[in-house]
């Protein structure tokens, strides 16, 4: 049972334009979000996080959206850049009690051509 | 700060062999949580150890187990190692509970099991 599902494995987008990543979750439980980034051979890298209080946040060229009642959240990258190619993880908690582990999903490889 | 490391990086072992895994958090940090990563498989947890209690655990067989010692450094071992244990663990670091906390990775131990 998936409790995060990221349904693109991949996504190409023009250098410049919008990507956007999406993210579905099952759990009602879960209040906190987070997506991390990865390139080949390293460990994720933290890009952003939401709280269920909000509804969206944003950092540079990255914000979340998060979409309580269709359990959905998504991550827009405004501009592209070649260096965002990476893989995109989606993850979830329950971050009120703090006991439950972060929940990811598969991951959705972006590639970003100039 | 110095990052989350992990030691080995890469490992090569053969079926039937056990294999332990070491990773030292970020300085302060007390919760030290691990992940297998397959391909198409995403982040799977194993479990979280916080303050030298186990406080979590994912879906694995007790072949899998870990510890954490009084400096918050952590070790993974898996016994009896199979084929499908070949995957990138990943390790993670996080001030508090990791379900309540940013999680910080390190670069990952790629064990090849033949």
């Amino acid at each position: 049972d998936q409790q995060v599902k990221q349904n693109s494995p991949s996504l190409s987008v023009q250098e410049g334009r919008i990507s956007i990543l999406n993210c579905d979750y099952t759990n009602s439980m879960f209040d906190y979000f987070l997506w991390y980034k990865k390139y080949p051979a390293e460990g994720p890298t933290f890009l952003i996080s939401i709280s269920s209080i909000k509804d969206k946040n944003e950092d540079g060229r990255f914000t979340v959206f998060l979409n309580k009642s269709a359990k959905h959240l998504s991550l827009h990258i405004v501009p592209s850049q070649p260096g965002d190619s990476a893989v995109y993880f989606c993850a979830a908690s329950g971050a009120g009690s703090g006991n439950t582990p972060l929940v990811f999903g598969k991951g959705t490889r972006l590639s970003v051509i100039a | 700060k110095a990052g989350v490391t992990q030691t080995p990086r890469y490992l090569i072992k053969t079926r039937g062999q056990q294999v332990t895994l070491s990773c030292s958090p970020i300085s302060g940090h007390r919760s030290v949580s691990w992940y297998q990563q397959t391909p198409g498989q995403g982040l799977q947890f194993l479990f979280e150890y916080f303050s030298e209690t186990q406080r979590n655990k994912g879906n694995f067989p007790g072949r899998f187990s870990g510890r954490q010692f009084s400096n918050s450094r952590s070790e993974m071992n898996v016994s009896t190692l199979e084929l499908g244990d070949s995957a990138l663990y990943l390790c993670a670091s996080s001030l508090s509970l990791a379900g309540a906390d940013t999680q910080y990775f390190g670069p990952g131990t790629r064990l090849t099991v033949l």
